[in-house]
């Protein structure tokens, strides 16, 4: 299994602002996802971040609201940017599986709880 | 319609009983099928997968697939208070193999 380091774990925002977000992953892994779950919703992909590439997003998220980094195969960050309590959510990072069999399992970050105001 | 659907809950099962999750899916095209377990307040962690028609055994968990009917379901036996968590189906799309996630069914497990 992959071990994801994410801080931070939480934070209370200004509107207005803007959070990085950022997974460290133990393995070197070829893509990183990152995650909305808002409180009782599915998880929701925000998108995906290649190395070497920029990260494409899913339907409904911008490159200018969700910025994201990607400068080697085990690091990753996301930005909140210019944010407003419609932002309030938990974000998640997730890798899939390296071994044999497990490449379509995902392994998810702790979490980052944010709360804008 | 939701491309996949849970019941969201909350489910409340007798400790030492069957707790049986549903969810269905409206890409007949499907191929793989993910249950994943959240204790909440934690991330999401994979318990179960399935690819094949037919029930899949792991310890106390069984997946089911049925893909005629497109639906999935989790059974979870000898259910204990530990097993108390959201559970989210999720389902791969052969298309662009994108997971899609279910809302979640929560699980009581009452001792």
């Amino acid at each position: 299994s992959a071990v994801i380091s994410q801080k931070p774990s939480r934070d209370i925002c200004q509107r207005g602002t803007s959070l990085t977000i950022q997974c460290q992953v133990d393995s070197q892994v070829t893509m990183m996802f990152w995650y909305r779950q808002q409180p009782g919703q599915s998880l929701t992909l925000i998108a995906t971040a290649n190395q070497g590439s920029e990260a494409t997003y899913e339907s409904g998220f911008v490159i200018d609201k969700f910025p994201i980094s990607r400068p080697n195969l085990t690091f990753s960050t996301l930005t909140v940017s210019n944010m407003s309590p419609e932002d309030s959510s938990i974000y998640l990072c997730s890798v899939e599986g390296i071994q044999i069999g497990a490449s379509e399992k995902l392994f998810f970050g702790s979490g980052t709880q944010l709360s804008v105001l | 319609q939701k491309e996949v659907e849970q019941n969201s809950g909350p489910l409340s099962v007798p400790e030492g009983a069957i707790a049986s999750l549903n969810c269905t899916y409206s890409d007949r095209g499907s191929q793989s099928f993910f249950w994943y377990r959240q204790y909440s307040g934690k991330s999401p962690e994979l318990i179960m997968f399935i690819y094949s028609n037919g029930d899949k055994e792991d310890g106390r968990f069984t997946a089911q697939l049925n893909k005629a009917s497109q639906y999935v379901s989790l059974l979870i036996r000898d259910s204990q208070p530990s097993d108390s968590a959201t559970y989210l189906c999720a389902v791969k799309r052969l298309s662009n193999y994108q997971l899609i996630w279910g809302a979640g069914t929560k699980l009581i497990i009452k001792p």
